[in-house]
């Protein structure tokens, strides 16, 4: 079964517009964390945001927060203000079990194409 | 911030031949690195974790034999692709994640940049 979903392949959003990547996670394990990464065209993977699972509040990392929904196992990036430079693969990762271990399971990435 | 460097960018070579990926954390140590496995359009693949001092683990699927792994310091993991062929072309890349962190805020794994391999 996946651990992590996201169903959007693709995603197109205009310039300085708001958009929302899904991101849908399953574990039984009490203590995870949620990451995501955005890897442009170019290959790298950049760290963006993390959200704790015990975390009371939604994280935020300057235009990105993550709309974390622990009943629904849902953990959604919210980019505001989406500029050109956005346009890359975006991955939501999960690392199962206690901090210090750190295997991550990565989604199938959604595409994000920000046109002017 | 942490910076994980991996080396070459790209290689190109004949079927057969073997091929070594270096992945170094430049500004911390790192006990445990990661190497991932990634074809076109798809996802990420833990393919294996390295282990400073002490024999890799392999996820299931990954032969042992034809992915080398070795990790003789604290700073530098390599990846040995034995006898590639043309299936072993893809984009392979590294990551390492920084000692410390906070209570509410742990640390996140730093990526190299990758390399990308085409067996010819």
């Amino acid at each position: 079964a996946q651990k992590i979903t996201q169903t959007q392949p693709g995603m197109f959003v205009q310039e300085k517009e708001a958009v929302t990547l899904d991101c849908t996670y399953d574990t039984s394990d009490p203590s995870y964390g949620l990451f995501w990464y955005k890897q442009p065209s170019s290959g790298e993977m950049i760290f963006l945001i993390y959200q704790g699972s015990y975390d009371q509040q939604n994280a935020t990392e300057g235009r990105y927060s993550l709309n974390f929904q622990k009943a629904r196992k849902s953990a959604n990036l919210v980019i505001s203000a989406s500029q050109l430079g956005d346009s890359a693969m975006y991955f939501c990762a999960m690392r199962e079990g206690v901090r210090g271990f750190q295997k991550l399971v990565f989604g199938t990435g959604t595409r994000l194409l920000v046109s002017p | 911030g942490a910076v994980v460097s991996q080396h070459p960018s790209w290689v190109i070579c004949k079927s057969g031949t073997s091929v070594k990926i270096e992945c170094r954390s430049l500004d911390f140590q790192a006990t445990t690195m990661f190497w991932y496995r990634q074809f076109p359009k798809q996802s990420l693949m833990l393919m294996a974790t390295s282990n400073e001092g002490s024999k890799a683990t392999y996820e299931q699927g990954v032969e042992k034999d034809k992915f080398l792994i070795n990790h003789a310091s604290l700073t530098l993991s390599t990846l040995t692709v034995t006898s590639a062929h043309p299936e072993d072309s893809s984009f392979y890349i590294c990551s390492a994640r920084p000692p410390g962190g906070q209570p509410k805020m742990e640390q996140p794994q730093h990526f190299g940049d990758g390399t990308r391999l085409s067996i010819l």
